[in-house]
């Protein structure tokens, strides 16, 4: 079953603007992490962040974690046409190993 | 270095038929993930392996699914016989275990699985 809602299901955004995703959660976990999904193709890896940690980045990505509120952010900045694709985050419970995912957000960049 | 390769890239076959999906997992990775997507509910985990043993299958929709991994280098998802329902793309991951559970996992590019 999915681990909670992203929001929004859906953003279109001009190029060189930010783009910001958000994730809920319900359980008690070890890491949260966000993958990307071009058409067609499989899940690809982003970034990955503790439950000991709060905020975190990577080149424009900018991912916050607040396990009081089970939630998460991703933030791309200064998007590109590249950048089009759906969004998920995924959940690692405490004593899995297996990834429990968001229903995802679609990110169209308009060049 | 190679990817998680998935077999076939698409599958169309009428209900009924046993179908059966193959995945090759990056060498060295002992954990092994197979899950299932589609449009009503999204991404879900099916069943997932550690050094070639199921450890948790309670994602399996019922007795018509099963899953095998023989080797290390390979592992195999069965449906048998295959309904329509059953139509989705179906993922493989794997992730490397033995650096502790803040891994990433690789995701092959899916079976395409069309049951008429």
């Amino acid at each position: 079953s999915q681990q909670g809602e992203e929001d929004p299901q859906a953003l279109s955004i001009q190029e060189g603007e930010n783009a910001t995703m958000n994730c809920s959660y319900k359980t008690s976990i070890n890491n949260l992490q966000w993958y990307r999904q071009n058409s067609g193709r499989g899940l690809v890896h982003l970034i990955l962040i503790r439950s000991n940690e709060r905020e975190k980045h990577s080149g424009r990505l900018r991912v916050t974690l607040d396990t009081s509120k089970k939630s998460s952010s991703l933030l791309i900045t200064a998007s590109r046409a590249a950048d089009t694709a759906s969004y998920f985050c995924a959940t690692m419970d405490t004593g899995r190993r297996a990834l429990t995912f968001g229903s995802g957000t679609r990110l169209q960049v308009q060049p | 270095d190679a990817g998680v390769i998935q077999s076939p890239r698409h599958e169309v076959t009428e209900m009924g038929q046993e179908v059966t999906l193959r995945c090759k997992p990056i060498s060295g990775h002992d954990y092994l993930f197979w899950y299932r997507q589609t449009m009503m509910r999204g991404l879900e985990l099916l069943i997932y392996f550690n050094n070639n043993v199921p450890i948790d299958d309670s994602g399996m929709p019922e007795d018509r699914f099963s899953a095998k991994m023989p080797n290390a280098s390979f592992s195999t998802l069965k449906i048998q016989p295959s309904e329509p329902r059953d139509s989705a793309v179906y993922f493989c991951a794997t992730s490397d275990g033995e650096k502790g559970p803040n891994q990433p996992q690789h995701f092959g590019d899916g079976t395409r699985l069309s049951i008429l």
